[in-house]
């Protein structure tokens, strides 16, 4: 089947550390984002790649970071400098308009 | 500046009552539409999508959106609820000018009373 997988599901995280969050497509998409959800607040860009070897900023990316060095993954660093990132963090990719998403990851600080 | 809103945090409806989830955009290009649901802890799923054909959308489940212009809107409805709608409902806005991202709503919550 052809999909957005991310994992792992849960994750938890020590303050100071960085962890990695994956999302892998088999679509064959060009675009993928990155995107943060916290209640109230819908969701809001973090980053976004157009191509492979090529990414650019969203709208809160500060203590973020990512590499597009294959099409089908766009993995999420969230780095020690982000300071609260407890959230709900989802992966798209799209073609044309349409945006397809993967299922999420929640990631706690503990 | 181009922006979405979701008029309702929560509407709350009785099964096999209408559903209406309100969303008015801003923009003075002609956009791209969506409506995703997402249910507690998953992905965003696709419910219909406007993309300048017809102005009335049918998507899955029912449910169904009209794109009015003059308004600046794309409400969702539906005429019967039914107790597995109950979720968090996105109005989604994609602008061609701006390499097609994505702009979301701040959400409703539907909840769907027995």
């Amino acid at each position: 089947d052809g999909g957005i997988t991310q994992s792992p599901k849960y994750l938890f995280r020590k303050e100071g550390q960085n962890v990695t969050l994956s999302c892998e497509q088999n679509l064959n998409h060009d675009a993928m984002y990155w995107y943060r959800q916290d209640p109230g607040q819908g969701l809001r860009l973090i980053y976004y790649s157009q191509i492979v070897n090529d990414f650019q900023k969203g709208d809160i990316a500060e203590g973020y970071s990512v590499s597009r060095e294959k099409k089908e993954s766009f993995p999420l660093t969230v780095t020690s400098a982000q300071k609260n990132p407890t959230a709900f963090y989802l992966c798209a990719s799209k073609v044309g308009t349409e945006a397809f998403f993967g299922q999420g990851t929640r990631l706690t600080v503990v | 500046a181009q922006s979405v809103t979701q008029l309702d945090s929560h509407v709350s409806v009785s099964e096999g009552t209408p559903v209406l989830l309100r969303c008015n955009y801003s923009s003075s290009y002609s956009p791209s539409l969506f409506w995703y649901v997402q249910h507690p802890n998953k992905g965003l799923q696709l419910l219909l999508k406007y993309t300048s054909a017809a102005t009335l959308v049918k998507g899955i489940n029912g449910f169904e959106a009209e794109f009015k212009k003059s308004e600046t809107s794309f409400h969702l409805t539906k005429p019967s609820a039914h107790m597995s709608d109950a979720a968090e409902y996105f109005c989604v806005v994609s602008f061609y000018n701006q390499g097609g991202k994505l702009i979301f709503g701040q959400g409703t919550e539907l909840s769907v009373k027995p």
